[in-house]
């Protein structure tokens, strides 16, 4: 079964740094382009970037919000994506989705989640 | 506040036939056909449910169903059923800086 499994969220403190990983499964890794997603109660669901495949550049893009304090990374060997975010702010509080679009709709249409990491952010 | 809107809300009885709208700008529902419809279950996930404005991904029952008119797209579920409750979400494809905007969502219930 194609899966992904987010891990690394918990409790932080404004200011402070956290690695989310998500290990993917079932599919091949290398070649798909990958997006977080989270969802606040404030905001509803937010796109955060994406990073393109090996092949494609690893390009990556991200949101406004986070832009120069998220980085999205991959590692094809393990099949792992991370999203390492710092300087956290109490509006970065929320669930936190890796996220992989339908082949070639890779950008626009989100065909498999994972079950989402909790991130909150609070002194 | 969400860059797409959509209704807080919408109720039907079962066998009806509903229709939620999501309204952008030029800039993102009227850009591109790359309007996609998520359907989420409290404590789950979202589920893809309509990709590229109309286009049902495998699995998906045939009662879903999108178009888009300008600026404003909609999702159409016929025959109501019980397991349709639960919250819609419309996004659609920019290609600026933010890739992808969300709608805020609306609630769809049951009678």
């Amino acid at each position: 079964e194609v899966q992904l499994v987010e891990s690394g969220g918990g409790l932080v403190k404004p200011g402070e740094s956290l690695r989310l990983s998500c290990a993917a499964s079932e599919f091949t890794f290398s070649n798909a382009w990958m997006t977080w997603v989270r969802q606040t109660p404030g905001r509803g669901l937010e796109w955060v970037g994406r990073i393109t495949s090996k092949t494609n550049g690893e390009t990556t893009g991200y949101a406004a919000p986070v832009k120069g304090r998220f980085t999205i990374s991959r590692d094809d060997s393990k099949n792992i994506l991370y999203l390492q975010m710092s300087s956290l702010r109490s509006d970065d509080t929320g669930m936190y989705y890796c996220v992989r679009g339908l082949p070639g709709h890779w950008d626009d249409a989100f065909e498999i989640w994972g079950q989402g990491t909790m991130v909150t952010v609070s002194s | 506040q969400s860059a797409l809107t959509q209704p807080a809300s919408v109720s039907g009885s079962p066998g009806q036939s509903i229709t939620i709208s999501c309204t952008g700008t030029s800039s993102d529902v009227g850009r591109f056909n790359y309007v996609s419809w998520y359907q989420q279950h409290p404590g789950e996930a979202p589920k893809l449910m309509i990709y590229e404005v109309s286009n049902r991904p495998s699995g998906i029952s045939n009662r879903f169903s999108g178009s888009k008119s300008g600026n404003t797209a909609s999702l159409t579920i016929s025959g109501l059923q019980a397991e349709d409750e639960g919250d819609y979400y419309c996004s659609a494809y920019t290609g600026s800086t933010t890739l992808v905007v969300f709608g805020g969502g609306t609630k769809v219930t049951v009678l």
